[in-house]
């Protein structure tokens, strides 16, 4: 099955730094990659996504990148905020299986204001 | 259109009662997620149905645990007996058919604690 590694697990930043998070993936079928944000006390909910099919996707301060074929994607957030602490987690999957995702352990993102 | 909806949103019970957890779907979705999160083990895979069946219940962590789909919008998810290790947040998330979009909508999860 899908394995998702997450990196780095801590991250602490000073306000309007940039931060990256970067995940693995095992399985070359999956095609769909979310990224996921949790504040304290809150559901998941998905920030920015990306296909296959595409190489960067932004949206305003996030973006993310994906290199299928060293099995890699990455989360980029510029000109962070305090508001953007949060828990951060990626994940893989593939269309064809019904959409389940496997989600890489998180990353709890700390930005100092 | 109100999310995905669960309940009860706070439970605290006994070690060896039985704990049923509730989802609702968001209409229009047809797959149906649960997840256990914790602090030591993150974000789990329990089970997952399409289109009310259950694809993948390898997450399910023993006998225990039993989760029903028995009409399109409604799903539990059953602990019995409960014992303190089951303490975690359960979150359900939904899926829109396929050919729409992958992204899950979660729910706003069930903080279980078993004393």
């Amino acid at each position: 099955g899908e394995n998702v590694e997450q990196h780095p697990s801590t991250l602490s930043v000073q306000e309007g730094d940039s931060a990256v998070i970067k995940c693995t993936y095992s399985d070359s079928a999956s095609n769909y990659f979310p990224w996921y944000k949790q504040e304290l006390g809150k559901r998941p909910q998905l920030i920015i996504d990306i296909r296959s099919n595409v190489g960067e996707k932004k949206d305003q301060r996030i973006a993310v990148t994906l290199n299928k074929t060293a099995k890699h994607f990455s989360l980029h957030i510029t000109e962070t905020q305090p508001e953007d602490s949060a828990v951060y987690f990626c994940a893989a999957s593939n269309r064809a299986n019904a959409g389940k995702s496997t989600f890489g352990d998180g990353t709890t993102l700390t930005v100092k204001p | 259109d109100a999310g995905v909806i669960q309940s009860p949103r706070h439970e605290v019970t006994e070690m060896g009662q039985e704990v049923t957890l509730r989802c609702k779907l968001i209409s229009g979705h047809n797959s149906l997620f649960w997840y256990r999160q914790t602090m030591m083990r993150g974000l789990e895979l329990l089970i997952y149905f399409n289109n009310n069946v259950p694809i993948d219940d390898s997450g399910m962590p023993e006998d225990r645990f039993s989760a029903k789909m028995p009409n399109a919008s409604f799903s539990t998810l059953k602990i019995q007996p409960s014992e303190p290790r089951d303490s975690a947040v359960y979150f359900c998330a939904s899926r829109p058919r396929s050919g729409g979009p992958n992204e899950q909508f979660f729910g706003p999860g069930t903080r279980l604690t078993v004393l």
